[in-house]
């Protein structure tokens, strides 16, 4: 079973520009994660999806983060206009089932600098 | 937002010997959650524990849930090198069921 894919794996942009990142979860799994990863902190979610709607997107900074999961599959996150504050690595998750306690399985993550 | 208090930040031991780290919360867990994270990866799960006073073992790794649902161990026997890695735990509190919330890790060096 193929893992969770995600790209670009590495990204470096200036701040104020856009940048967004992809994510193709496990082949069947309902629910999809993202988080961010500060360098020497652990992973916090920013939104979670269940098919292609959303159900928790609390954590996640509105003003210039966005996400979208068309068609129940794949997710895009976008950052827009990114801050200095927004280095980090940008992690994928997926779940078999709705249930949020289910097993989650990452990514290798984007990792984003932003200059 | 729930937070998740992991300690040791770092250790560093010598191969064969046994490793133990914890994490504690002010809030009630209802899972506790072992993950390992290499280099350029993500986190890959080791040990899921669901019910206070469980202890669970994977091999070389064993886990438990807290009486009092507000911490959990994890312990490693007989390190080896290939257990290099950050280690995190992460659970889902009573009070924010659907949120995975993650503690800080603990950083593993295994010497030679």
């Amino acid at each position: 079973e193929a893992g969770v894919a995600q790209s670009p794996r590495y990204k470096i942009i200036e701040k104020r520009q856009s940048v967004a990142f992809w994510c193709n979860p496990i082949s069947g799994h309902a629910t999809l994660y993202w988080y961010q990863q500060i360098l020497g902190q652990g992973p916090k979610l920013l939104i979670q999806f269940q098919n292609n709607g959303v159900v928790d997107d609390s954590q996640l900074p509105k003003d210039r983060f966005s996400a979208e999961r068309l068609k129940g599959v794949d997710s895009t996150l976008k950052i827009q206009p990114a801050k200095l504050e927004d280095s980090a690595v940008y992690l994928c998750a997926s779940g078999r089932t709705r249930i949020s306690t289910d097993t989650q399985y990452f990514g290798p993550g984007t990792r984003l600098t932003v200059l | 937002g729930q937070q998740l208090n992991q300690s040791p930040q770092s250790m560093f031991i010598q191969e064969g010997e046994d490793v133990s780290m914890n994490c504690t919360s002010s809030s009630i867990f209802n899972t506790w959650l072992w993950y390992k994270q290499d280099p350029g990866e993500g986190p890959v799960l080791l040990i899921a524990l669901y019910k206070a006073g469980e202890l669970t073992s994977n091999g070389r790794l064993t886990a438990q849930f807290g009486i009092t649902r507000k911490d959990s161990f994890l312990n490693i026997s007989a390190s080896i090198p290939s257990d290099v890695g950050i280690y995190f735990c992460a659970g889902f509190s009573s009070g924010s069921a659907r949120q995975l919330t993650f503690g800080s890790g603990t950083q593993l060096t295994v010497l030679p």
